[in-house]
């Protein structure tokens, strides 16, 4: 079993949908987690981190459920500039804090 | 404040061929990773500094890759010989906070023929 485990897509919706991507990760220990967007032949870039109590920044929510060991992300009111590769990304401490990436899941948002 | 620095951007070489990447992280940032990332999939950690000790170095090929972050700053990354599977896009990044998020640099896209 991978370590963080996404939908690799890819995604296609129209402009101005909700879309939501879900990732899970098999480490109960890990700490903190984030959602990465990496756009084509471009480095990743963090776009959000993610908390116990869930957190909104604009369109994008996060929402982290410890028990079932998943995190997600919810883009309300898509834009065309919203198509991009997302990473869900998991930070766990075994001495030393260790980043781990899922796959990706690609958004294609269409006019 | 200045962002992870890294060069080439860009590198073409033959098979059996050697080549260096180069990384400056943030600074003051006292974690270095390298990270290869095919086409497709995620970035994959391939080795982890901790100011110039290695911390995880698990999933480093190292019958021809090696690094180094001698005063734990810089970072090279080596491939000696290069391999065709060797293809990819090299990504480096520093961490310097309680979180651990990363930032990345740009990267190296290297096309090995």
């Amino acid at each position: 079993r991978k370590e963080v485990e996404q939908d690799p897509g890819p995604f296609n919706v129209p402009e101005g949908a909700t879309v939501a991507f879900n990732c899970t990760y098999s480490n109960s220990a890990s700490q903190s987690f984030f959602w990465y967007r990496q756009d084509c032949r471009k480095e990743p870039k963090l776009l959000m981190s993610v908390y116990s109590s869930g957190n909104e920044d604009g369109r994008f929510t996060a929402q982290l459920n410890r028990a079932s060991q998943y995190i997600s992300l919810l883009i309300r009111d898509s834009k065309l500039s919203d198509s991009a590769t997302y990473l869900c990304v998991v930070c766990q401490v075994q001495g030393a804090q260790k980043l781990v990436f899922g796959q990706g899941t690609r958004l294609t948002i269409n006019p | 404040e200045a962002g992870v620095a890294q060069s080439p951007r860009y590198k073409i070489i033959e098979k059996r061929q050697s080549v260096a990447f180069w990384c400056n992280p943030i600074s003051g940032h006292a974690t270095l990773y390298w990270y290869q990332q095919i086409l497709g999939q995620g970035p994959k950690l391939l080795i982890q500094f901790q100011n110039n000790g290695v911390v995880d170095d698990s999933q480093l090929p190292k019958d021809r890759f090696s690094a180094e972050r001698l005063k734990g700053v810089d970072s090279t990354l080596k491939i000696q010989p290069a391999k065709l599977e060797d293809s990819a896009v090299y990504l480096c990044a520093s961490s310097g906070t309680v979180r651990g998020e990363a930032f990345f640099g740009q990267g190296t896209r290297l096309t090995v023929v």
